[in-house]
This record gives C-alpha cells, structure tokens and sequence, in this order.
C-alpha cells in the first residue's frame, strides 16, 4: 500500500532558528497537507496543497508541493516555542474508489534545545 | 470554523467489556467521517471510513466485528470497541469531511485516549 516516508523524525529546536522537515512518497498524490499535533490533541491542519509545484506559506511557514507529485516539504522560520510538537505529513487519495483518504508520515516531533 | 467533538475524552475499562466513541460534526454536515488509531509515538492510522446511511468501509486488517461503526444522520458516527482487550488502548481520532465548503478538507477531532486494564 502507499507509504509516506517523513524526515527528520525528530529534531531541536532553538528560539529563531529555521525549521525544514520533507516527505517523500513512492505513490502520486493528488492533495499534500502538513498537520500539527499537540501531545493528547487532534492534528490541526496547517497548510494544504492542491497542485503539483505550488508553494503555499501561512505566517511563518512555507509549503510546497513537488513537480513530481511524490514528494513535499515544510519550512518553519524563526521558531519559537509554541512550535514545539509533532508535525504530519499527509497525502490524500482522490480516486473514486479511495474516497479522500489521508496516508499520513510517521511524523516529526520538534523539540526544544536543552 | 468547523468543529468536530468526540466524547468521551478519556476511558477506562475492564477488559472484556465494550466502549462507545462519539464523533459529532458540530456546525457542519458531513456524509463522511473517518475512524484513526494512534498509538503513542506512531502515526494515526486509518481504520475505517464512515458514511452516513451505508456500513462503513474497513481498512485491511482492521476487523469489522470487533470495531463497530455506525453514522445513522450527518453529523454523528460512532464507533464501539467490542470485548476490549489491552492491545487495543490507543488514542482514537475521528475526522469529518465538510463537502458544503467546497474544499476537500477533513476537520480533526479532540481524541479519545482508551485504556482497557
């Protein structure tokens, strides 16, 4: 079945430091959406991404979705500490018979630096 | 904004016993939800997709006896965890597609972390 391979699955952070995180995937999506989630909490949606090569920001972060419709990544600038928690990946199926459903990654978990 | 409760928040049980999970869709209708698992430090994981007036479309692997999704009108499905066991505590997450809008978007929401002893 489809896979999303998301990197890093983990990472530091220090306050004002650039943030990158990608997803790879060996299937074509049609829609690539990034999600954050707080520890006990739902995913919130963050960004959504509808068309191969679009790049899309919302404040201090910045999507895009690749040519090849097989990968996507999230930069978040300037960190700061709210931005601590676990970042998803999600590829959506379009197809008549998948009905919207989301694949997500194995997530990314930011953290602060000791 | 679209809203998507779930009750309860938190569940304890005895193994053996059953557990409802509630999934409402608070300001919007949606013909389907979606039911995920998350166990902790994983990714959610899709079990079934709910579609209101029909039975609802299980992911391999996932059985459907155990897991019992009804979504009788627009804006609840539920999902009970028959005989529960252990192995099946897990945060439990539902989601609901809001068609009216215009935008292929699913709605998240809260979670139910379940504990069976």
């Amino acid at each position: 079945g489809q896979q999303l391979n998301q990197s890093p699955q983990s990472m530091f952070i220090q306050e004002g430091e650039d943030v990158s995180m990608n997803c790879t995937s060996s299937s074509i999506f049609n829609t690539w959406l990034w999600y954050k989630q707080d520890p006990g909490e739902g995913p919130v949606l963050l960004i959504a991404l509808y068309k191969a090569g679009e790049l899309t920001s919302n404040g201090r972060l910045t999507a895009q979705f690749g040519i090849t419709r097989k990968d996507s990544f999230l930069n978040i600038s300037a960190s700061i500490p709210s931005d601590v928690g676990i970042y998803f990946c999600a590829g959506q199926l379009r197809g008549y018979n998948q009905g919207g459903k989301l694949i997500f990654g194995q997530g990314t978990e930011l953290s602060v630096k000791p | 904004g679209a809203v998507v409760s779930q009750h309860p928040s938190r569940v304890i049980c005895k193994s053996g016993t059953s557990v409802k999970i509630e999934c409402r869709s608070l300001d919007f209708q949606a013909t389907t939800m979606f039911w995920y698992r998350q166990f902790p430090k994983q990714s959610l994981m899709l079990m079934a997709t709910s579609n209101e007036g029909s039975k609802a479309t299980y992911e391999q692997g996932v059985e459907k006896d155990k897991f019992l999704i009804n979504h009788a009108s627009l804006t609840l499905s539920t999902l009970t965890v028959t005989s529960a066991h252990p192995e099946d505590s897990s945060f439990y997450i539902c989601s609901a597609r809001d068609w009216s809008s215009g935008v292929n978007e699913q709605f998240f929401g809260p979670g139910t972390r379940l504990t069976v002893l």
